[in-house]
């Protein structure tokens, strides 16, 4: 199985702070990483697949890097409707594995 | 447009089957790959199987043994069985597809499902 481990699990910000999210995979997963955006008693959605493409409709604050083991998910301007639970997905292995969430809270 | 849409019991005994339901509207069933993931409260998201157009599953090892999926092509449903329940299986679960980047970008809005005696 593959872990995928999310750091920090909890980040405070403020409005227009850059925020950056890493998520590891216990072993190369390429760029098939994926990156969901959840608020409370909602179902996940997605912005970011293959580690670095925009799903449509989501703004352009948002950006994904990295390949192998290592990514980041950046908010370059962090927004009101941003505040929510940020989860990174690995899809290599057949077996899919999510990453355990980062809380982005208001400072 | 796909759009899903889930039904099934929101409460179910221990040692009882649970069995959930996601309807697909606006698309093809056949076309797609259907998965089934969960959320205990308070807890991540754990994916917990596949099923292919074809009837193909992959499961967790964890859930393999007591778990069921299976699709009905003429009432375009997506099926989850989960037999012998306990408690740790409560949680929230959602039926979710792929789209063609391979992350799930459609996502139904989830059963409530408690275990208990």
């Amino acid at each position: 199985d593959i872990q995928m481990t999310q750091s920090p699990s909890t980040l405070s910000a403020s409005v227009g702070d850059r925020v950056t999210i890493t998520c590891r995979a216990s072993q190369s997963i390429s760029i098939w990483l994926a990156w969901y955006q959840q608020k409370p008693g909602k179902a996940p959605k997605l912005l970011m697949y293959k580690a670095s493409s925009l799903e449509s409709g989501v703004p352009s604050r948002f950006t994904g890097s990295g390949s192998g083991t290592e990514f980041t998910l950046t908010i370059s301007s962090l927004q009101p409707d941003d505040f929510a639970t940020y989860f990174c997905q690995q899809y290599s292995n057949y077996l899919v594995s999510f990453g355990g969430g980062t809380k982005v809270e208001m400072k | 447009q796909v759009q899903l849409q889930q039904s099934g019991p929101g409460l179910v005994k221990t040692s009882e089957t649970l069995s959930l339901t996601c309807t697909v509207s606006g698309g093809s069933i056949n076309s797609f790959y259907w998965s089934w993931i969960r959320q205990s409260a308070g807890k991540g998201l754990e994916w917990i199987g596949r099923v292919y157009s074809s009837g193909i599953t992959n499961y967790i090892p964890s859930l393999e043994s007591r778990l069921t999926m299976s699709l009905d092509t003429s009432k375009t449903q997506v099926s989850l069985r989960l037999k012998s329940v306990t408690a740790a299986d409560t949680a929230v679960y959602y039926c979710a597809t792929a789209g063609a980047g391979g992350a799930f970008d459609i996502w139904g809005p989830g059963t409530v499902v408690t275990v208990s005696s």
